[in-house]
Parts: C-alpha cells; sequence; structure tokens
C-alpha cells in the first residue's frame, strides 16, 4: 500500500526566508505525487504535481517541488515566503496503476509566516 | 467555469440519525471523489464515482454510502450517525478517472453530530 509521510505537523518562517516543507513517500514503483494548500475554511488547491515528466516540477504562486527517486522525496520550496503563504500544506500519492483517482493523503504541515 | 459546488455547508445533527449531502461537479466532469477530513485522522478517502458507478471504495463502514447521477452530482449518505462521523466531507472532481489527473476540491460540508 501506498503513504505518504510529511514530518512535524508545524514549520513557521519569516516573511521572505525560504520555505521547504518535506515529504516522503512510499510506493513500490514511482507514483504520481501532488502538494495541495488548505486556506481556513476551504477546500484544497493543486500547487503542483509530477507525473513522470521534468523531476523538478514548478507550481502557482512561486512553488516548486523535487521528485528524487532515490530518496523517495517530494519536498515542496519556495525561495522567499508571503504573509499570504500561511496555510495547510499536503502531500499526496496516487498509484499509477489504478484506474481512478484516489488520493493517499500525508497528515499535513501548517505553515505560519511571521511579519 | 463554475467551480466543485457541496450543499450544505454546515449541518448538525443528532447521533442515530441519517444525513445527506450533496456535490456538483464542474461542468463535464464525470469523476466524483469524497473524502473525510477529521483533526485526528487527517485527509481519508471514502470512494469514488465515474458514469454513475462506484471505481474505488475507501476503508470505512456500510452505514457510508454513496451515488452518482447522469448528470455527474453526487450524493453521499451517512446513516445512523456516530459521534465520529463529525468532520469536514469534501467533495472532488475531475475530468476522467485517472491518477495523473488534477482533482478540484469543492469548499467541503462540515457536519456536526451531538
Amino acid at each position: 500500500a501506498q503513504s505518504v509521510t510529511q514530518l512535524g505537523s508545524h514549520v513557521s518562517v519569516s516573511e521572505g526566508a525560504l520555505v521547504l516543507l518535506r515529504c516522503n513517500y512510499s510506493s513500490s514503483v514511482p507514483p504520481y505525487l501532488f502538494w495541495y494548500v488548505q486556506y481556513p475554511n476551504q477546500g484544497l488547491q493543486l500547487l503542483l504535481k509530477y507525473t513522470s515528466a521534468a523531476t523538478l516540477v514548478k507550481g502557482i504562486n512561486g512553488f516548486e517541488a523535487e521528485f528524487k527517486k532515490s530518496e523517495t522525496s517530494f519536498h515542496l520550496t519556495k525561495p522567499s515566503a508571503h504573509m499570504s503563504d500561511a496555510a495547510e500544506y499536503f502531500c499526496a500519492v496516487s498509484d499509477v496503476a489504478g484506474a481512478n483517482s484516489k488520493l493517499t493523503f500525508g497528515k499535513g504541515i501548517t505553515l505560519s509566516v511571521r511579519p | 467555469k463554475a467551480g466543485v459546488t457541496q450543499t450544505p455547508r454546515y449541518l448538525i445533527k443528532t447521533r442515530g440519525q441519517q444525513v445527506t449531502l450533496s456535490c456538483s461537479p464542474i461542468s463535464g466532469h464525470r469523476s466524483v471523489s469524497w473524502y473525510q477530513q477529521t483533526p485526528g485522522q487527517g485527509l481519508q478517502f471514502l470512494f469514488e464515482y465515474f458514469s454513475e458507478t462506484q471505481r474505488n471504495k475507501g476503508n470505512f463502514p456500510g452505514r457510508f454510502s454513496g451515488r452518482q447521477f447522469s448528470n455527474s452530482r453526487s450524493e453521499m449518505n451517512v446513516s445512523t450517525l456516530e459521534l465520529g462521523d463529525s468532520a469536514l466531507y469534501l467533495c472532488a472532481s475531475s475530468y476522467v478517472a485517472e491518477p495523473y489527473n488534477e482533482q478540484f476540491f469543492g469548499p467541503g460540508t462540515r457536519l456536526t453530530v451531538l
């Protein structure tokens, strides 16, 4: 079974600082990987996804993530944090062999941005 | 294009009652998935429907059921509600039921069971 591990439940950075949110996956084959963001009282919005093309994936709002098969990781980064980035971030994996869209999510990381 | 809509947004029920939640996908999307979000368990997959057929089901008791109509709208039903069913229920739609597809999420229905 596939799984996703997001270490830590809360990350706090200063405005303008680097954002690094970690995600490690467990899968017998390289899966499809996604990062979603959730703002308070809202649903999830896709930031970016990896579907076996380029290993460095650029997403919306200046975020990017790099797929590293040797480390089974898909960490999310942003060079300079903005106050509006404060939200909860979820890493998710889907099964490449399945004819469905089922996502398995990590526990999520709450990002706080200090002025 | 209108996004995924879910009704109602908030719901309060008592133990033992049943509840029906509704989801209207983005126009043209034929796949609808449901997720339960709780502080303790996080986001968990409930089930997915494509062209009125259940394609996949998560590890939830039979009290949780769903269906999809010919216009792709979907409903989920929870019977004999328990306190632990209190959660945010999210619906997501995608064009097809393929693992590489982006899923578009609705704002959710927050269910409180008293």
